[in-house]
């Protein structure tokens, strides 16, 4: 069973630039969380997915921070524009519907760096 | 607010010692506890995991975890480390199935040769 898939593993812009990250979940997760990991400190969660329904996104900075789950698989989180705070981890998980409080898989994360 | 908390952040130990590293949570009611792994330029790794029954849980590679509820801990522990055993550990729980899991800080761990 192929794990979460994320892409780009390493990014590096300038503050003000928009970044996009990318998540594919292992097949037939409907949950798919995105976190955020500050370094030294242990992910934090951002938003949750339903399917395609973000169930949970109250952790979310709205005002540069968007995702979305279009058809129910596949992720994308945004930062627009990127601050030099938002550098961290940005990790993508999943898990089979009303099970993530059992177990999350794992992605490999994007390694964002704003200079 | 419910808050899971790791004691140590950084551990360094020789091959063949004991190891244990403490997690203490704040929730109420019925809670689910978790030991992730991050080993060197590799993603989060579920080591083990508690919901009920036995408090004395075991996971892979040799670990296992204790849970006390009076005491509000979920310790990890393993009688004999090795050198590949050098890696992050982090202590998360959750009181719901849907998985809002709160994470420790997380303790870095280096196994001497």
């Amino acid at each position: 069973e192929a794990g979460v898939v994320q892409s780009p593993r390493y990014k590096i812009i300038e503050k003000k630039q928009p970044v996009a990250f990318w998540c594919n979940p292992i097949s037939g997760h409907n949950t798919l969380y995105w976190y955020l990991q500050n370094l030294g400190q242990g992910p934090e969660l951002l938003i949750r997915y339903e399917n395609e329904e973000a169930v949970d996104d109250s952790q979310l900075p709205k005002d540069r921070f968007s995702a979305e789950r279009l058809k129910g698989v596949d992720s994308t989180l945004k930062i627009q524009p990127a601050e030099l705070g938002d550098s961290a981890v940005y990790l993508c998980a999943s898990s089979r519907f009303g099970q993530g409080g059992y177990e999350q898989y794992f992605g490999p994360g994007t390694r964002l760096t704003v200079t | 607010a419910q808050s899971v908390s790791q004691h140590n952040h950084h551990v360094i130990l020789s091959e063949a010692a004991s190891l244990e590293l403490g997690c203490n949570y704040s929730y109420g009611g019925t809670v689910n506890l978790f030991w992730y792994v991050q080993y060197p330029g590799q993603h989060l790794q579920l080591l083990l995991k508690y919901f009920s029954g036995d408090p004395l849980v075991k996971g892979i590679k040799g670990f296992e975890a204790e849970f006390i509820k009076s005491k509000f801990s979920f310790n990890l522990r393993k009688p004999s480390v090795q050198w590949s055993d050098t890696a992050e550990y982090f202590c998360a729980g959750t009181t719901d199935s849907w998985g809002k899991l709160q994470f420790g800080a997380g303790t870095q761990v280096v196994v001497t040769p």
